[in-house]
């Protein structure tokens, strides 16, 4: 069946650090695929999306490409800020539904 | 545009007990999600309907759990009776599909965070 895994969390870094978080999933065909977050006592809001192979999302400096030779989707951004701090997740359209991976836990500080 | 409207945000119980969630999607969104989120891990999907219609309820634990959309708007989620496994975060989500085929974004509400002692 279709699943997402994400590296596990907590992942802390310091202000303006590089950010990789990583993410495979496990699917038939070719799923679109999804980053959201959650910041502390906030609904998930969703960071960036594609829909397609070699497709990159973006948004808020937040990047991912869809690589279907490594079924990955792997989050980075080059510079975090604190106010990056929250759980980010990754997950798939599969059958009209969304999958989630458990989520990673980002701290940013100062 | 109000985002999507959740009540309450937190619930105690104790087990045996009913409880009931409330939704309220943002106005227009033909589709409605229903989700449990248990701690440390990422939402599942309950139930989602098309309009008033459960389209995809496989989910749903049927024996204790039931929802209704009437009018195709407002959604309640009901757990009767509670168990303490039932301790979850609960997600109410809504989006506006245009049936062609393209999943549209799904918007998120709050939560309600749900102790069943």
């Amino acid at each position: 069946g279709n699943s997402v895994t994400q590296m596990e969390g907590p992942v802390t870094l310091s202000e303006e650090a590089f950010l990789t978080i990583n993410c495979t999933y496990t699917a038939t065909g070719y799923p679109s695929l999804f980053w959201y977050v959650q910041y502390p006592g906030e609904g998930l809001q969703l960071l960036l999306k594609a829909t397609k192979a070699d497709d990159k999302g973006s948004n808020k400096g937040f990047e991912a490409t869809y690589r279907k030779e490594t079924t990955s989707f792997h989050l980075e951004k080059g510079s975090v800020q604190v106010s990056d701090s929250a759980v980010y997740f990754c997950a798939l359209k599969g059958y009209n539904k969304l999958i989630f991976g458990a989520g990673t836990r980002l701290a940013v500080h100062p | 545009e109000a985002g999507v409207v959740q009540s309450p945000r937190y619930k105690i119980i104790e087990k045996k007990q009913p409880v009931a969630f409330w939704c309220n999607p943002i106005s227009g969104h033909n589709t409605l999600y229903w989700y449990r989120q248990n701690l440390g891990q990422g939402p599942e999907l309950l139930i989602r309907y098309e309009n008033e219609e459960a389209v995809d309820d496989s989910q749903l634990p049927k024996d204790r759990f039931s929802a209704e959309r009437l009018k195709g708007v407002d959604s309640t989620l009901k757990i009767q009776p509670a168990e303490l496994g039932d301790s979850a975060v609960y997600l109410c989500a809504s989006s506006l599909d245009t049936g062609l085929g393209v999943m549209e974004t799904q918007y998120f509400g709050p939560g309600t965070r749900l102790l069943v002692l």
